[in-house]
């Protein structure tokens, strides 16, 4: 079946410093899709990429789709405190999460 | 947007019993919803796909004799934990599908938290 790896799995950050999640999948996907879940919360979806190669940004937050579609990789520029949670990237044929990267921020 | 809701939020039961959950799209149709299970500190877990008047479809490794799921209209999908065990504590979450641009995209209710004592 479809695997989706992501690494790091855990990641700490002094605040103001850049942080990379990389999502890998063991398949070809026809998009992905980014998710964000704070500490106690919900997956909430940030965004969806569909076209090879594609690149979006939503302020300080970067996302890329790999020219083969099969990986992805989320950029945030001078995290922040809000920033804090975990990270799942999605594969929606197979409905399968990324293992998710945690990201702390230290003040 | 797409929103979908859960109810309970959480719930605690003794060893033994039965907790229902129900999901729901608020603003729009779903004839498709599915189940998702996070134990602490994991990913999500995709345990079953709910169909509108069907039969759901069951993950390997999940029972669907023991996690009952009944989507009895386009905006209601409920999963039922029987006999449910200390094991069974964890965060269930449903989504649904919505088509928003040029796909699908998953919408998440707010999840239920179960702990089974």
């Amino acid at each position: 079946g479809q695997q989706v790896m992501q690494i790091p799995q855990y990641q700490h950050v002094q605040e103001g410093e850049d942080f990379t999640t990389y999502c890998n999948s063991s398949t070809t996907l026809s998009n992905i899709q980014w998710y964000k879940q704070r500490p106690g919360g919900h997956p909430v979806f940030l965004i969806q990429l569909v076209k090879s190669g594609e690149v979006k940004k939503q302020k300080r937050l970067t996302f890329q789709f790999g020219e083969a579609k099969k990986n992805s990789s989320l950029h945030i520029t001078a995290t922040q405190t809000t920033d804090v949670g975990t990270y799942f990237c999605f594969g929606n044929e197979k409905l399968t999460f990324g293992t998710g990267t945690r990201l702390t921020i230290i003040p | 947007g797409a929103v979908v809701s859960q109810h309970p939020s959480w719930v605690i039961c003794k060893s033994g019993t039965s907790v229902k959950i129900e999901c729901r799209s608020l603003d729009f149709q779903a004839t498709t919803m599915f189940w998702y299970r996070q134990f602490p500190k994991q990913s999500l877990m995709l345990m079953a796909t709910s169909n509108e008047g069907s039969k759901a479809t069951y993950e390997q490794g999940v029972e669907k004799d023991k996690f009952l799921i009944n989507h009895a209209s386009l905006t209601l999908s409920t999963l039922t934990v029987t006999s449910a065990h200390p094991e069974d504590s964890s965060f269930y979450i449903c989504s649904a599908n919505a088509y928003v641009g040029v796909g699908e995209t998953q919408y998440f209710g707010p999840g239920t938290r179960l702990l089974v004592l």
